[in-house]
């Protein structure tokens, strides 16, 4: 079974700042199997990216990254919104795992 | 536009059973799977099983075989899970998502969640 770890647990940045998250797999995965989320304190979880498409709505300031076992989301400029916890998913099959997510807060 | 709404938080002794619903509109109900994911304070998520609208196939997550049940409504749209035998550990924010088609497992949509908090 594959597991997700991200890091860092928490990113200390102010808005403007650009943001990269890891996402690392621990065995090689497609690339195009990999999903983002962004959940927000008392709301829906919110589908972000999935391999390298942004889902309806995402602004381009978010993207992803990587292969293998290793990959990123990126956050170009950090705004407001943003400041949020971020979880990677594999969506290749049954049971499809999560990273334990990374906390964007302000600095 | 598509919509996932759950049950109210619950509060459950040890040992106890807890169901929770999640009503869905917005959609063709019968075209997509939905899953349910919880999360533990401090843990990642974890995905629990999926049941398939269409026909009421489930597949659950073997840390949750022997206690665990989801089943659908067609007439009302509404999925729901039962969770037996509660444990301190059950303690999370669980959340009802749907399917993206023929990416099964691709969470297009979530509901808010619900809490369930088990303590004696």
């Amino acid at each position: 079974e594959i597991v997700l770890t991200q890091s860092p647990g928490t990113l200390s940045l102010s808005p403007g700042d650009r943001a990269t998250l890891s996402c690392r797999a621990s065995q090689t995965v497609g690339s195009g199997f990999l999903a983002w989320y962004q959940h927000r304190p008392g709301q829906a979880p919110r589908l972000l990216i999935y391999g390298a498409s942004r889902a309806a709505g995402v602004p381009d300031r978010f993207s992803s990254g990587g292969s293998g076992t290793d990959f990123t989301l990126t956050i170009s400029r950090l705004e407001a919104e943003d400041f949020s916890t971020y979880f990677c998913q594999l969506f290749r099959g049954a049971p499809p795992p999560f990273g334990g997510g990374t906390k964007v807060e302000i600095k | 536009q598509v919509q996932l709404v759950q049950s109210g938080a619950e509060v459950k002794r040890p040992g106890a059973s807890v169901r929770l619903s999640c009503k869905t509109s917005g959609y063709t109900f019968a075209n997509y799977f939905l899953h349910w994911v919880r999360q533990a304070p401090g843990q990642g998520p974890e995905w629990m099983g999926m049941i398939d609208p269409s026909d009421a196939t489930t597949t659950y997550a073997q840390n949750f075989e022997g206690r665990v049940s989801m089943t659908r409504d067609t007439s009302t749209a509404t999925v729901s899970l039962e969770l037996s035998s509660l444990k301190s550990e059950d303690t999370a924010l669980y959340h009802c998502a749907r399917g993206g088609g023929t990416a099964q497992f691709l969470l297009v949509y979530w509901g808010q969640g619900t809490l369930v908090t088990v303590s004696s």
